[in-house]
């Protein structure tokens, strides 16, 4: 299957401080990229939807100030956490589907954030 | 939105198939049913996904109802590594997933 990988695989982070985690399909060209958060013991939600060179659209719930998502290449989006808090901890998994499949999403390993 | 329910847990024995059970009776007539396994502190493993029709692969079947509103993964000889939290999930395409909140699956030796 297609390959996606997330980095930083954990963070910790001091509370009004901002985190940037990267996706990055490595073998294909995703044209969408999928970001979710999942709290300690709940399923997967998702938090919202980028497609390359677009602007992201949000689900209903998740402030798009808060949440900064950046798709700028068929390869690359981005997560940016701004000023964080203690209640934003948790693991968010990226998503990436495209040239492999246009209704298969392949899933990163997942970010950890920690906020002190 | 799709609502998805899984029953929350199941145990089945080593090398005995396995029914795993899901209900989106919302699901949209576009929108696939996708099957995932997660282990703790990882992301997500594909396991199959399908539109209508049955649909088999390497690591398991997928059943689909006639009308959709419900489906059923089975693995046809679980192992101890198949101990896993599995969700059913329906979307796809230009949006994202919408997860059930996952059956946790024990295999016992």
């Amino acid at each position: 299957g297609a390959v996606v990988s997330q980095h930083p695989s954990w963070v910790i982070c001091k509370s009004g401080t901002s985190v940037k985690i990267e996706c990055r399909s490595l073998d294909f060209q995703a044209t969408t990229m999928f970001w979710y958060r999942q709290f300690p013991k709940q399923s997967l939600m998702l938090m919202a939807t980028s497609n390359e060179g677009s602007k992201a659209t949000y689900e209903q719930g998740v402030e798009k100030d808060k949440f900064l998502i950046n798709h700028a290449s068929l390869t690359l989006s981005t997560l940016t956490v701004t000023s964080a808090h203690p209640e934003d901890s948790s693991f968010y998994i990226c998503s990436a589907s495209g040239e492999r499949g246009y209704n298969e999403q392949f899933f990163g390993p997942g970010t950890r954030l920690t906020v002190l | 939105d799709a609502k998805t329910t899984q029953p929350n847990s199941m145990e089945s024995n080593e090398e005995e198939p396995v029914h795993l059970p899901c209900n989106h009776s919302t699901i949209s007539g576009t929108d696939y049913i996708h099957w995932y396994r997660q282990l703790p502190s990882q992301g997500p493993e594909y396991v199959i996904h399908g539109l209508t029709s049955n649909v088999n692969n390497r690591m398991a079947s997928l059943a689909i109802a006639e009308d959709r509103k419900s489906s059923t993964l089975i693995l046809h000889r679980a192992t101890l590594r198949d101990a896993a939290v599995y969700y059913c999930a329906s979307g796809g395409g230009a949006d994202g997933l919408t997860f059930g909140k996952g059956t946790h699956l024990i295999i016992q030796p």
